[in-house]
């Protein structure tokens, strides 16, 4: 069965101190790894995509990367405004009528303190 | 480029009525998703939507339903309210179905059942 958990659920960082949230899955056939961040009251924001091993993205504070297995978000220096709950999510695996479904892990909620 | 955009942002709905939300997609987009985010189960499928065809259909029971519009704008309907269906409903969209594009979220409407 196609499983996205996510690690740790929570997370608290002094402002400056750098760490990485885990996406490991299970997925045939995998098209795609997705995180997105969610604000409270907001829907999910789409920060990267990755769709092969080894490939990295970069966005600010944010690195993402892909292994056969897992995903990691880096967050090097973290800010205040970076608190949020990430969450990833990968296409249902490929086959008739699965279509427009992801799943998602059940995220990470950081907190940064200034 | 406009947004996801959802109608109402907030419902206050009571047992056994019914309820029917609004999604206009991202422009050009022709794929349209559902979900239900709750605190215990995370983001759940509901369907998807492409071309005024339900393309796909996750696990939820036949009081929930939907339908898209020839410009691509969809509405989902619940009947029959139950408290259990209180959570904020998310509508993305994709610019085709089948894709391992990454889908972008509206900010959802919060659906209280009292």
């Amino acid at each position: 069965e196609d499983q996205v958990t996510q690690s740790p659920e929570a997370l608290r960082l002094q402002e400056g101190e750098s760490s990485s949230l885990n996406c490991s899955y299970t997925v045939s056939g995998l098209r795609g790894l997705f995180w997105y961040r969610q604000d409270p009251g907001k829907g999910p924001e789409f920060l990267f995509t990755l769709y092969s091993a080894g490939e990295e993205k970069e966005k600010e504070r944010l690195k993402a990367t892909l292994t056969k297995k897992e995903s990691f978000l880096h967050i090097t220096a973290p800010k205040p405004e970076d608190s949020a709950t990430y969450l990833c999510a990968v296409p249902q695996a490929p086959g008739s009528g699965n279509t427009g479904k992801l799943i998602f892990g059940q995220g990470t909620t950081l907190q940064v303190k200034p | 480029k406009a947004g996801v955009t959802q109608t109402p942002r907030y419902l206050i709905k009571t047992r056994g009525q019914q309820v029917t939300l609004s999604c206009s997609p991202i422009s050009g987009h022709r794929s349209v998703s559902w979900y239900q985010q709750t605190p215990g189960q995370g983001l759940q499928f509901l369907f998807e939507y492409f071309s005024e065809t339900q393309r796909n259909k996750g696990n939820f029971p036949g009081r929930f339903s939907g339908r898209q519009f020839s410009n691509s704008r969809s509405e989902m309907n619940v009947s029959t309210l139950e408290l259990g269906d209180s959570a904020l409903y998310l509508c993305a969209s994709s610019p085709r179905t089948g894709s391992n594009q990454p889908q972008h979220f509206g900010d959802g409407t919060r659906l209280s059942i009292l």
